[in-house]
Protein backbone atom coordinates (compact mmCIF):
# COMPACT_ATOMS: atom_id res chain seq x y z
CA UNK A 1 0.00 0.00 0.00
CA UNK A 2 1.54 3.18 -1.46
CA UNK A 3 -1.25 5.67 -0.60
CA UNK A 4 -1.82 8.52 1.30
CA UNK A 5 -5.42 8.82 1.98
CA UNK A 6 -7.37 12.46 3.43
CA UNK A 7 -10.64 13.08 4.25
CA UNK A 8 -13.24 14.63 3.88
CA UNK A 9 -12.05 15.31 -0.01
CA UNK A 10 -13.95 18.70 0.58
CA UNK A 11 -15.10 21.01 3.85
CA UNK A 12 -16.82 24.29 3.75
CA UNK A 13 -17.42 25.32 7.45
CA UNK A 14 -18.54 28.65 9.55
CA UNK A 15 -16.15 30.69 11.62
CA UNK A 16 -17.50 29.07 14.58
CA UNK A 17 -17.65 25.38 13.49
CA UNK A 18 -15.08 22.88 14.66
CA UNK A 19 -13.87 20.43 12.16
CA UNK A 20 -10.77 17.92 11.94
CA UNK A 21 -8.75 16.43 8.64
CA UNK A 22 -7.91 13.07 8.86
CA UNK A 23 -4.76 11.84 7.14
CA UNK A 24 -3.71 7.94 7.06
CA UNK A 25 -0.45 5.69 5.45
CA UNK A 26 -0.31 2.70 5.77
CA UNK A 27 3.77 2.39 4.51
CA UNK A 28 5.03 2.07 7.61
CA UNK A 29 6.72 5.59 7.31
CA UNK A 30 7.69 7.14 10.80
CA UNK A 31 7.18 11.37 9.67
CA UNK A 32 3.54 12.66 8.95
CA UNK A 33 3.50 16.63 7.69
CA UNK A 34 0.58 18.82 6.82
CA UNK A 35 0.26 21.34 4.33
CA UNK A 36 -1.51 23.98 3.12
CA UNK A 37 -1.73 25.59 -0.33
CA UNK A 38 -2.77 28.15 -1.92
CA UNK A 39 -4.51 28.72 -5.75
CA UNK A 40 -1.45 28.67 -8.08
CA UNK A 41 1.37 28.85 -5.01
CA UNK A 42 3.70 26.11 -3.43
CA UNK A 43 2.32 24.08 -0.71
CA UNK A 44 3.39 25.68 2.45
CA UNK A 45 4.62 23.55 5.90
CA UNK A 46 2.83 23.33 8.67
CA UNK A 47 3.52 20.88 11.00
CA UNK A 48 5.71 18.18 11.40
CA UNK A 49 5.42 15.01 13.25
CA UNK A 50 8.63 12.65 13.76
CA UNK A 51 7.88 9.47 15.27
CA UNK A 52 4.63 10.61 16.94
CA UNK A 53 6.09 13.74 18.13
CA UNK A 54 5.58 17.33 16.73
CA UNK A 55 8.39 17.97 15.03
CA UNK A 56 8.22 21.07 13.38
CA UNK A 57 5.43 24.04 14.12
CA UNK A 58 6.13 26.83 11.37
CA UNK A 59 4.52 29.77 13.28
CA UNK A 60 0.94 28.38 12.85
CA UNK A 61 -2.12 30.23 14.70
CA UNK A 62 -3.19 27.80 17.67
CA UNK A 63 -6.64 27.70 15.24
CA UNK A 64 -4.57 24.89 13.63
CA UNK A 65 -4.25 22.08 16.14
CA UNK A 66 -2.43 18.52 14.87
CA UNK A 67 -2.74 15.60 16.59
CA UNK A 68 -0.96 12.18 15.70
CA UNK A 69 -2.77 9.45 17.80
CA UNK A 70 -0.34 6.72 16.21
CA UNK A 71 2.11 6.03 13.48
CA UNK A 72 -0.25 5.97 10.96
CA UNK A 73 -2.64 8.93 11.86
CA UNK A 74 -2.61 12.65 11.42
CA UNK A 75 -5.91 15.06 12.08
CA UNK A 76 -5.61 18.97 12.05
CA UNK A 77 -8.36 19.98 14.30
CA UNK A 78 -9.80 23.01 13.41
CA UNK A 79 -11.86 25.96 15.38
CA UNK A 80 -12.43 29.45 14.88
CA UNK A 81 -10.74 29.41 11.19
CA UNK A 82 -11.04 32.63 8.81
CA UNK A 83 -11.54 32.92 5.42
CA UNK A 84 -8.57 33.55 4.48
CA UNK A 85 -7.80 29.85 5.78
CA UNK A 86 -9.52 28.81 2.97
CA UNK A 87 -7.28 26.68 0.91
CA UNK A 88 -5.74 23.15 0.08
CA UNK A 89 -4.62 21.04 3.15
CA UNK A 90 -2.50 18.51 1.96
CA UNK A 91 -0.87 15.74 4.33
CA UNK A 92 2.40 13.67 3.41
CA UNK A 93 3.90 11.22 4.72
CA UNK A 94 7.79 10.12 4.44
CA UNK A 95 10.38 7.31 6.19
CA UNK A 96 12.42 9.36 8.89
CA UNK A 97 15.35 10.73 7.08
CA UNK A 98 18.71 9.33 8.17
CA UNK A 99 21.95 9.16 6.36
CA UNK A 100 20.20 7.92 2.71
CA UNK A 101 19.15 11.27 0.84
CA UNK A 102 16.44 9.57 -1.21
CA UNK A 103 13.52 10.32 1.03
CA UNK A 104 10.81 11.35 -0.96
CA UNK A 105 7.21 12.68 0.13
CA UNK A 106 3.97 11.13 -0.31
CA UNK A 107 0.92 13.24 -0.58
CA UNK A 108 -2.46 12.34 -0.39
CA UNK A 109 -5.11 14.08 -2.56
CA UNK A 110 -5.39 16.92 -0.37
CA UNK A 111 -8.64 17.73 1.57
CA UNK A 112 -10.40 21.34 0.00
CA UNK A 113 -11.34 23.68 2.86
CA UNK A 114 -13.54 26.85 2.31
CA UNK A 115 -14.53 29.03 5.34
CA UNK A 116 -17.46 31.58 5.13
CA UNK B 1 16.82 34.22 -0.30
CA UNK B 2 15.32 31.62 -2.41
CA UNK B 3 16.36 28.29 -2.44
CA UNK B 4 14.32 26.94 -5.61
CA UNK B 5 13.82 29.49 -8.58
CA UNK B 6 11.50 28.02 -10.83
CA UNK B 7 11.17 31.05 -13.39
CA UNK B 8 9.37 30.04 -16.25
CA UNK B 9 6.25 31.30 -17.61
CA UNK B 10 3.21 28.81 -18.22
CA UNK B 11 4.00 26.61 -21.14
CA UNK B 12 1.96 24.97 -24.12
CA UNK B 13 3.62 22.02 -25.58
CA UNK B 14 2.30 19.71 -28.11
CA UNK B 15 1.68 16.16 -27.06
CA UNK B 16 4.71 14.28 -28.23
CA UNK B 17 7.22 16.59 -27.76
CA UNK B 18 9.59 16.22 -25.07
CA UNK B 19 9.58 19.90 -22.74
CA UNK B 20 12.01 20.81 -20.29
CA UNK B 21 11.54 22.69 -17.18
CA UNK B 22 13.96 25.12 -15.60
CA UNK B 23 14.87 24.77 -11.62
CA UNK B 24 17.73 26.40 -10.08
CA UNK B 25 19.10 25.83 -6.80
CA UNK B 26 21.03 27.43 -3.83
CA UNK B 27 22.59 25.80 -1.03
CA UNK B 28 25.78 25.98 1.08
CA UNK B 29 25.12 22.20 2.28
CA UNK B 30 27.15 19.89 0.12
CA UNK B 31 24.64 17.38 1.15
CA UNK B 32 20.97 17.91 -0.44
CA UNK B 33 18.26 16.05 -2.81
CA UNK B 34 15.98 17.67 -5.88
CA UNK B 35 12.71 16.03 -6.23
CA UNK B 36 10.25 17.30 -8.97
CA UNK B 37 6.71 16.93 -8.40
CA UNK B 38 3.86 17.07 -10.63
CA UNK B 39 0.23 18.22 -9.18
CA UNK B 40 -2.69 18.10 -11.55
CA UNK B 41 -5.66 20.21 -11.00
CA UNK B 42 -7.29 17.25 -9.32
CA UNK B 43 -4.43 18.55 -6.39
CA UNK B 44 -2.67 15.54 -5.24
CA UNK B 45 1.20 15.94 -5.56
CA UNK B 46 2.70 12.95 -7.41
CA UNK B 47 6.46 12.43 -7.08
CA UNK B 48 8.14 11.93 -10.12
CA UNK B 49 12.11 12.06 -9.59
CA UNK B 50 14.99 12.61 -7.13
CA UNK B 51 18.49 13.61 -7.71
CA UNK B 52 20.78 13.61 -4.68
CA UNK B 53 23.94 15.67 -5.31
CA UNK B 54 26.24 13.07 -4.96
CA UNK B 55 24.53 11.13 -7.07
CA UNK B 56 27.12 10.80 -10.02
CA UNK B 57 24.51 10.25 -12.80
CA UNK B 58 21.20 11.99 -14.43
CA UNK B 59 18.18 10.46 -12.61
CA UNK B 60 15.76 8.79 -15.08
CA UNK B 61 12.36 7.81 -14.19
CA UNK B 62 10.44 6.35 -17.52
CA UNK B 63 9.99 9.49 -19.76
CA UNK B 64 11.24 11.99 -16.80
CA UNK B 65 14.92 13.03 -16.55
CA UNK B 66 16.58 15.00 -14.58
CA UNK B 67 19.14 17.52 -16.16
CA UNK B 68 21.66 17.93 -13.06
CA UNK B 69 24.07 20.38 -13.26
CA UNK B 70 26.01 21.07 -10.10
CA UNK B 71 28.46 23.89 -10.96
CA UNK B 72 25.21 25.49 -12.34
CA UNK B 73 23.58 24.67 -9.76
CA UNK B 74 20.65 23.56 -12.04
CA UNK B 75 18.06 20.88 -11.88
CA UNK B 76 16.28 20.74 -14.82
CA UNK B 77 13.76 18.28 -15.37
CA UNK B 78 12.81 16.88 -19.31
CA UNK B 79 9.42 15.16 -19.79
CA UNK B 80 10.21 13.48 -23.32
CA UNK B 81 7.10 12.27 -25.54
CA UNK B 82 4.09 14.77 -23.96
CA UNK B 83 0.97 13.14 -23.24
CA UNK B 84 -2.28 15.01 -22.26
CA UNK B 85 -2.44 13.63 -18.89
CA UNK B 86 1.31 15.59 -18.50
CA UNK B 87 -0.93 18.70 -17.97
CA UNK B 88 -0.31 20.10 -14.78
CA UNK B 89 2.08 22.03 -12.73
CA UNK B 90 5.09 21.25 -12.03
CA UNK B 91 7.06 21.95 -9.05
CA UNK B 92 10.76 21.47 -8.08
CA UNK B 93 12.17 21.24 -4.32
CA UNK B 94 14.87 20.81 -2.17
CA UNK B 95 16.07 19.22 1.03
CA UNK B 96 19.28 20.40 2.45
CA UNK B 97 21.74 17.73 4.70
CA UNK B 98 20.54 14.98 6.16
CA UNK B 99 17.78 14.52 8.90
CA UNK B 100 16.04 17.42 7.45
CA UNK B 101 12.34 16.96 7.01
CA UNK B 102 11.88 20.54 5.13
CA UNK B 103 11.28 20.84 1.82
CA UNK B 104 11.66 24.14 -0.01
CA UNK B 105 9.60 23.91 -2.68
CA UNK B 106 9.81 26.61 -5.99
CA UNK B 107 6.77 28.60 -7.32
CA UNK B 108 6.36 25.96 -9.75
CA UNK B 109 5.61 25.63 -13.66
CA UNK B 110 2.40 25.10 -15.50
CA UNK B 111 2.32 22.97 -18.52
CA UNK B 112 -0.44 22.58 -20.70
CA UNK B 113 -0.09 19.82 -23.15
CA UNK B 114 -1.84 20.54 -26.55
CA UNK B 115 -3.17 17.94 -29.14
Amino acid sequence: DTEVTQTPKHLVMGMTNKKSLKCEQHMGHRAMYWYKQKAKKPPELMFVYSYEKLSINESVPSRFSPECPNSSLLNLHLHALQPEDSALYLCASSQEPGLAGDNEQFFGPGTRLTVL
Amino acid sequence: AQKITQTQPGMFVQEKEAVTLDCTYDTSDPSYGLFWYKQPSSGEMIFLIYQGSYDQQNATEGRYSLNFQKARKSANLVISASQLGDSAMYFCAMREGYGNNRLAFGKGNQVVVIP
